[in-house]
């Protein structure tokens, strides 16, 4: 099982749409979660932190199961902004260190 | 403002060339890594240091050197040895291993 694992995409939704992505990881140890943004020829930035309760940024809301460890993020009336590849995050590499996801493409069409 | 500034932007090397990345951080953070980034791929760890005059290799070391002995520099020199050094280069630093961290805005760097 590979650390951490995200939906493949790309996704392409029109203007409007809700659209979920998914991550899995495999480090049950893991205390720290984020999801990062990262534009095409652009560094990642930081979208937001995952809590144990759940979290909510505007039309952003993070989920973590830590049960089945496995982490989403949803973001709701999507806009054409909200298009680049969206990095799931994990705490558990060597000494703590972050583990990042490939990515998933979303793609917001007019 | 804080942040972290790599340069150069853009960077060409000879063959059998070493070249040196620069980053630096007026964040205050203890941790700075390198991250390398091929098209279409994810990020992929080469170096980190969570203290002056400490570091570790990540999963790529092979062909890269690091140094960090101030607290806001962590420069990365790709030697010749690294056979496929065109890469999106990135540096990042975090107040601790497991805190977000904050990137540059990168290096690419192509082999003439």
């Amino acid at each position: 099982r590979k650390e951490v694992e995200q939906d493949p995409g790309p996704f392409n939704v029109p203007e409007g749409a809700t659209v979920a992505f998914n991550c899995t990881y495999s480090n049950s140890a893991s205390q720290s979660f984020f999801w990062y943004r990262q534009d095409c020829r652009k560094e990642p930035k930081l979208l937001m932190s995952v809590y144990s309760s759940g979290n909510e940024d505007g039309r952003f809301t993070a989920q973590l199961n830590r049960a089945s460890q496995y982490i989403s993020l949803l973001i709701r009336d999507s806009k054409l902004s909200d298009s680049a590849t969206y990095l799931c995050v994990v705490s558990g590499g060597s000494q703590g260190n972050l583990i990042f996801g490939k990515g998933t493409k979303l793609s917001v069409k007019p | 403002d804080g942040g972290i500034t790599q340069s150069p932007k853009y960077l060409f090397r000879k063959e059998g060339q070493n070249v040196t990345l620069s980053c630096e951080q007026n964040l205050n953070h203890d941790a700075m890594y390198w991250y390398r980034q091929d098209p279409g791929q994810g990020l992929r760890l080469i170096y980190y240091s969570q203290i002056v005059n400490d570091f570790q290799k990540g999963d790529i070391a092979e062909g890269y050197s690091v140094s960090r002995e101030k607290k806001e520099s962590f420069p990365l020199t790709v030697t010749s040895a690294q056979k496929n050094p065109t890469a999106f280069y990135l540096c990042a630093s975090s107040i601790q291993a497991n805190q977000p961290q904050h990137f540059g805005d990168g290096t690419r760097l192509s082999i003439l």
